[in-house]
């Protein structure tokens, strides 16, 4: 069984600032990936950032990147430089390695003000 | 190839009518994925694809729920006697490869039942 939980429904930045959206999660696979997704207004849900949970150092994509704590099930995501085009709705998923089920968190909106 | 593409985008119809959603995925994908999605949560898995055979189905998914992966190519989503509780986004992903792997998004089909 697999559950994430975000705790954070809704978070705002001002544009060029960081922010940190959470996630918790619980699994009961020995081995399985973590995942934030962006899914903006009316748009397609794309991938911002993937994580091993075999691999203790943390994921890095541009001005995304994680703090994963495996003992504690934490998987927080931290925007640098905030821009407009980061407002969206954050998703954050656990799937194990070789399974097809994944299980989503219910979203972070994040807003960016100007 | 533009991605996965769901059709309709839109779908308003009468309790009790049966509907059917087609999702065409990225063509060298393996894997093709269904999730439903209502307002304010995240996807809930419904069912998996490898290639033509369906490997896993969420408890979500009732008997009026049926999908298939005919030569592993589109898939389609068949809810027979809809409810009003079918009302909700239904999102289609696939990906390469194994679940671990970065699943790309449809832009999903609303389905609003009156």
């Amino acid at each position: 069984a697999q559950t994430v939980t975000q705790s954070q429904p809704e978070m705002s930045v001002q544009e060029a600032e960081t922010v940190t959206l959470s996630c918790t999660y619980d699994t009961s696979e020995s081995d399985y990936y973590l995942f934030w997704y962006k899914q903006p207004p009316s748009r397609q849900m794309i991938l911002v950032i993937r994580q091993e949970a075999y691999k203790q150092q943390n994921a890095t994509e541009n001005r995304f990147s994680v703090n994963f704590q495996k003992a504690a099930k934490s998987f927080s995501l931290k925007i640098s430089d905030s821009q407009l085009g980061d407002a969206a709705m954050y998703f954050c998923m656990t799937i194990g390695t070789n399974a097809g089920k994944s299980t989503f968190g219910d979203g972070t909106t994040l807003t960016v003000k100007p | 190839d533009t991605g996965v593409s769901q059709d309709p985008r839109h779908k308003i119809t009468k309790r009790g009518q049966n509907v059917t959603f087609r999702c065409d995925p990225i063509s060298e994908h393996n894997r093709l994925y269904w999730y439903r999605q209502t307002l304010g949560q995240g996807p809930e898995f419904l069912t998996y694809f490898q290639n033509e055979a369906q490997l896993e189905k969420s408890r979500l998914l009732s008997d009026r729920f049926s999908a298939e992966r005919p030569k592993g190519s589109f898939s389609t989503l068949e809810i027979q006697r809809t409810e009003q509780g079918d009302s909700a986004m239904y999102l289609c992903a696939s990906s390469l490869g194994q679940g671990a792997n970065e699943a790309f998004f449809g832009q999903g089909t609303r389905l609003t039942v009156v």
